[in-house]
């Protein structure tokens, strides 16, 4: 299959910071890209929908000022978590698809905000 | 909208024990669906999928048919092994009414124990 790297795999950060995750597709084109949130032994959650070259689709409760997706190319899209608070550490997932084949997941990023 | 409901975890089983995963679903288009599993720490890795009615999908001995008449997708394997121990997502994508977001069910933890 198809493969999606995220970066980084972990990161630390103290509160009031920012931090900015990674998605690339590796080798396709995804002409759209969705972010996950999921919680200690639960599912995922999804964040946002984001296509190349428009603004993100944010699910209803997911504050857009707080979690920015850019998704600037057909193989990359970031998510920036700014002035994290302890209560956004979470496992963070990404996946990207091509128009109307399966969609392809990132091995998702542990964010720790102390 | 678009839902998956699966059994609940977690499933304990001992070695060489048949499992089943119920996973049922509801969907105004026609899906297509997915299992995935998840071991600690990590991302999402696609198991099996199925794209139309009748479909059976099949992975390392795992295997689930897509039941249009029952809306099921029902995971199964005849002898498990420790190493399948890991929390699996049913997932259904709506192609044609779900915008192309993948929506997970909660997830169902297995151990399998020696």
């Amino acid at each position: 299959g198809a493969v999606v790297s995220q970066h980084p795999s972990w990161v630390i950060c103290k509160s009031g910071t920012s931090v900015k995750i990674e998605c690339r597709s590796l080798d396709f084109q995804a002409t759209t890209m969705f972010w996950y949130r999921q919680f200690p032994k639960q599912s995922l959650m999804l964040m946002a929908t984001s296509n190349e070259g428009s603004k993100a689709t944010y699910e209803q409760g997911v504050e857009k000022d707080k979690f920015l997706i850019n998704h600037a190319s057909l193989t990359l899209s970031t998510l920036t978590v700014t002035s994290a608070h302890p209560e956004d550490s979470s496992f963070y997932i990404c996946s990207a698809a091509a128009t109307d084949t399966e969609a392809f997941f990132g091995q998702g990023t542990r964010l720790t905000v102390v | 909208g678009d839902s998956v409901t699966q059994m609940e975890g977690p499933v304990t089983l001992s070695e060489e024990a048949f499992l089943t995963i119920n996973c049922t679903y509801t969907a105004t288009g026609y899906p297509s669906l997915f299992w995935y599993v998840q071991y600690p720490g990590e991302g999402l890795q696609l198991l099996l999928k199925a794209t139309k009615a009748d479909d059976k999908g099949s992975n390392k001995g795992f295997e689930a048919t897509y039941r249009k008449e029952t809306t099921s997708f029902h995971l199964e394997k005849g002898s498990v092994q420790v190493s399948d121990s890991a929390v699996y997502f049913c997932a259904l994508r709506d192609f044609n009414t779900g915008g192309f977001k993948t929506i997970f069910g909660a997830g169902t933890r297995l151990f399998v124990k020696a």
